[in-house]
């Protein structure tokens, strides 16, 4: 079955700053790839998607890339704000599931 | 607005009480999940309705069901509940089929406290 790897576990950033979180997956069959914000006793909330079809999607100051050849997949996220800070799932779907990646949490530094 | 709901919000029982968890949505959804989300790790899924197909997750303890009587609806039963089952519990919803590409949508998740 799919199994996702998400680094780093964790990330500081000052506020400004970029961040980039990294993800890869096992199964080459997986075809759409989305991101989760979760901010502290909150719902999973999707930021950004892709699919398979496509290496590269932004909005605003979001961005994910998707290399299918080496099976991986980044969160790139632009001129961070303190509100940025939450954790992120990445995840990859499996016939009618979602696997996710272990999360990242990220925290930006005013 | 269109929208998965979750009731209670918190849940409070003792060890080995029978618990039930409720998700309603309103979005028409033919999917639905149930995800076990413990402190700081990612949500673990237990298992999914594709209509009133039943999917259970290999790892699924046999001390957790699921039901769910029509589309609106789905609930998250445990029968003895442990220490360990403390956890915030989060039912999702996609459509309009599960082999296409499909946001979930969460709900606001029951965090369960066990006595």
């Amino acid at each position: 079955g799919e199994n996702v790897e998400q680094h780093p576990s964790t990330l500081s950033v000052q506020e400004g700053d970029s961040a980039v979180i990294k993800c890869t997956y096992s199964d080459s069959a997986s075809n759409y790839f989305p991101w989760y914000k979760q901010e502290l006793g909150k719902r999973p909330q999707l930021i950004i998607d892709i699919r398979s079809n496509v290496g590269e999607k932004k909005d605003q100051r979001i961005a994910v890339t998707l290399n299918k050849t080496a099976k991986h997949f980044s969160l790139h996220i632009t001129e961070t704000q303190p509100e940025d800070s939450a954790v992120y799932f990445c995840a990859a779907r499996e016939g009618g599931k979602l696997i996710f990646g272990q999360g990242t949490e990220l925290s930006v530094k005013p | 607005d269109a929208m998965v709901i979750q009731n209670p919000r918190y849940q409070v029982t003792q060890f080995g009480k029978p618990v039930t968890l409720s998700c309603s949505q309103t979005l028409n959804h033919n999917v639905m999940y149930w995800y076990q989300q413990k402190s700081s790790q990612a949500p673990k899924l237990l298992f999914h309705y594709y209509d009133k197909d039943f999917n259970n997750e290999a790892d699924t303890p046999d001390n957790f069901q699921s039901r769910r009587p029509n589309t609106s609806f789905c609930f998250l039963d445990i029968r003895s509940p442990g220490l360990g089952d403390a956890a915030m519990y989060l039912c999702a919803t996609s459509g309009p089929g599960a082999s296409s590409y499909n946001e979930q949508f969460f709900g606001p998740g029951t965090r369960l406290t066990v006595l």
